[in-house]
């Protein structure tokens, strides 16, 4: 098993430009959270999905959106980004029985120019 | 509103001696907690949880809910623990699994 994947490992966009991230869960897990982390600060949640919907949501704008699929993977999609999106972006694993309990992917790192 | 603080950026110990990483949080109600470790070049992983009460590469951390207080504590450290760490909180019901993270702890272990 090789845990969380995401990908792509890096992305350079532009102001303005919509990007997709994309996550597998670690095997056995049927829920996806995903995370902001900026230079020199900790994650901060963006949403969770399981079962295909979006369980639970931080304080993110609707620029942020995400989608899971059948298989559980997942996307996060961001419109119209600003400069201030750049950072690394990370998606964690877990069951919904202990959803605390997240394994992490190695992240995205996304840098808008 | 729920929070976590780490007050130390940056814990500098030298190998053999105690280390101890504070981890303060506010939330109202029965929160779980977390601390999750990053070593250099590798993920964000989990180190322990309060409800396993077990002891982690010899880590312990004990919840404190009359202080609010994780703090992570380890009474001989290695070299291999240089890292950063993270304090977090899970709430419960509503919350359960959104993970509210504290700013880390960079601990660096000199021989």
């Amino acid at each position: 098993d090789a845990g969380v994947t995401q990908s792509p490992t890096h992305l350079i966009k532009t102001r303005g430009q919509q990007v997709t991230l994309r996550c597998s869960p670690k095997s056995g897990h049927d829920t996806v959270s995903w995370y902001q982390q900026a230079l020199g600060q900790g994650p901060q949640f963006i949403f969770q999905y399981y079962e295909e919907e979006e369980r639970q949501r931080g304080n993110f704008p609707d620029r942020f959106s995400g989608h899971q699929f059948p298989n559980y993977s997942s996307e996060l999609n961001v419109n119209a980004l600003l400069r201030g999106d750049s950072a690394l972006y990370l998606c964690a694993s877990s069951s919904i029985q202990g959803p605390g309990e997240q394994y992490f992917g190695p992240g995205t790192r996304l840098t808008v120019t | 509103a729920q929070r976590v603080t780490q007050p130390e950026k940056l814990l500098s110990v030298f190998k053999g001696a105690p280390v101890e990483l504070k981890c303060n949080y506010s939330y109202s109600g029965s929160p779980e907690l977390f601390w999750y470790v990053q070593y250099s070049r590798q993920r964000l992983q989990l180190l322990l949880r309060h409800i396993s009460r077990e002891s982690i590469k010899g880590f312990t951390a004990d919840l404190n809910k009359g202080e609010t207080s994780f703090h992570l504590k380890k009474p001989f450290a290695q070299e291999e623990d240089s890292a950063m760490y993270y304090c977090a909180l899970s709430g419960s019901t509503d919350s359960w699994g959104k993970l509210q993270f504290g700013a880390g702890t960079q601990v660096v272990v000199t021989p």
